[in-house]
């Protein structure tokens, strides 16, 4: 099955620098790619997500890359904010067309004002 | 549209109780899973199903079953509760693209 490793599992930066997560997976055949955030003691909600017919995905602050060959994608968030403060997973479709996600382990991100 | 719905939101059992997470959806999706978050595991999945009548084990199923009658619902059971499955557990349903998630269930099993 599809396996999903994320890291770093804690990130702090300063409010308004850049903020990177990465994750890799090993199914090659998986070709979707979401991010969720999840705030304190709330549900996990989609921020962006990459199919593998896209090499990268940006919507305003927030980009996702994706390298096919080495099988990795990252998150990019740029301008950071105290409210990007959160609990971010990657996930990877396990095997194409599935709809079942494997997810990594989570990265908590700390924005320091 | 209410989403994904979930309930209860709170629960504590004694070891060895049965209980079921109830969960439903209006937004017509075939696609449903079950999954348990833990500190430092993410969400891994229990148990999912493609459509009515139809369901299927994840990486954690040990301990819990589900059944689909409905397109709408999709109730997690769990048979003989352990301390091990102390956890958040979250419904969730997608077109094979956004997976919305319910609220969440905190479970503690004492």
């Amino acid at each position: 099955g599809e396996n999903v490793e994320q890291h770093p599992s804690t990130l702090s930066v300063q409010e308004g620098d850049s903020a990177v997560i990465k994750c890799t997976y090993s199914d090659s055949a998986s070709n979707y790619f979401p991010w969720y955030k999840q705030e304190l003691g709330k549900r996990p909600q989609l921020i962006i997500d990459i199919r593998s017919n896209v090499g990268e995905k940006k919507d305003q602050r927030i980009a996702v890359t994706l390298n096919k060959t080495a099988k990795h994608f990252s998150l990019h968030i740029t301008e950071t904010q105290p409210e990007d403060s959160a609990v971010y997973f990657c996930a990877a479709e396990s095997g194409a067309g599935s709809y079942q996600l494997t997810f990594g382990k989570g990265t908590k991100l700390s924005v320091i004002p | 549209n209410a989403g994904v719905t979930q309930t209860p939101k709170f629960q504590v059992l004694k070891t060895g109780q049965s209980m079921t997470l109830q969960c439903a959806q209006d937004m017509n999706h075939e696609y449903m899973s079950w999954y348990r978050q833990d500190p430092g595991m993410g969400l891994r999945l229990i148990h999912y199903s493609v459509g009515a009548g139809i369901t299927d084990q994840g990486e954690v199923p040990n301990g819990y079953n589900v059944s689909r009658s409905t397109t709408e619902d999709f109730p997690l059971r769990l048979l003989s509760a352990a301390p091990s499955q102390t956890s958040v557990y979250f419904c969730a349903s997608s077109t094979g693209a956004e997976a919305f998630f319910g609220q969440g269930t905190r479970l503690t099993v004492v």
